[in-house]
């Protein structure tokens, strides 16, 4: 069983719509979790770092982290074309000098 | 201030060949991290280096290597490339440790013929 499942998908929404891109783990040693976002021929830039249970929100982005059940999520409103990329959920123990990443949910936002 | 860079961005090799790619940190950062990326595998985590000494390791057969110099600059080698190393090969610095936010190279995608 890999440490990080992430449906690679690819996910397609019309513009405007609210995204839902989720991740589960498997240790409930991991305390930090991230998204990344990864546009073609680009490396992954980080879009949201959190550490604790509960939803953090920066603009149209919400990470959501339900420890208990050892679920993630990361939700996009008012969908743009220009969010179009490849997702990555990554998460990173306490101790940890390691993160470990979902395989990417690919998704496209249609004008 | 300039991002990571990673060079070369492409590269074509043959069986059997070895390989150097090169990683320069974003000014400052102390700690390089490579990662290789595959559509099956994802990203995997290869090696961290800080202050010149491989403080972790990823589970990947010693053909992969890597060293990072005093300018924290880093290269990774891989000798007798299969084509199973054909990827995208990412580096991410961060200013003390990988606990701390990441920022990736456009990474070098290599081809093994």
């Amino acid at each position: 069983q890999k440490e990080v499942e992430q449906d690679p998908g690819p996910l397609s929404v019309p513009e405007g719509a609210i995204v839902s891109l989720n991740c589960t783990y498997s240790n409930s040693a991991f305390q930090y979790f991230m998204w990344y976002r990864q546009y073609s021929r680009k490396g992954p830039e980080l879009l949201m770092y959190t550490y604790s249970s509960g939803n953090k929100e920066d603009g149209r982005f919400t990470a959501q982290v339900d420890k208990s059940s050892k679920y993630i999520s990361l939700f996009i409103r008012d969908s743009q074309p220009s969010d179009s990329a490849t997702y990555l959920c990554a998460i990173r123990n306490t101790g940890g000098f390691k993160t470990i990443f979902g395989a990417g949910t690919r998704l496209f936002v249609k004008a | 201030k300039a991002g990571v860079t990673q060079t070369p961005r492409y590269l074509i090799k043959t069986r059997g060949q070895q390989v150097t790619l090169s990683c320069s940190p974003i000014s400052g950062h102390r700690s390089v991290s490579w990662y290789q990326q595959t559509p099956g595998q994802g990203l995997q985590f290869l090696f961290e280096y800080f202050s010149e000494t491989q403080r972790n390791k990823g589970n990947f057969p010693g053909r992969f290597s890597g060293r990072q110099f005093s300018n924290s600059r880093s290269e990774m080698n891989v000798s007798t490339l299969e084509l199973g190393d054909s990827a995208l090969y990412l580096c991410a610095s961060s200013l003390r440790d990988s606990k701390e936010t990441q920022y990736f190279g456009p990474g070098t995608r290599l081809l093994v013929l």
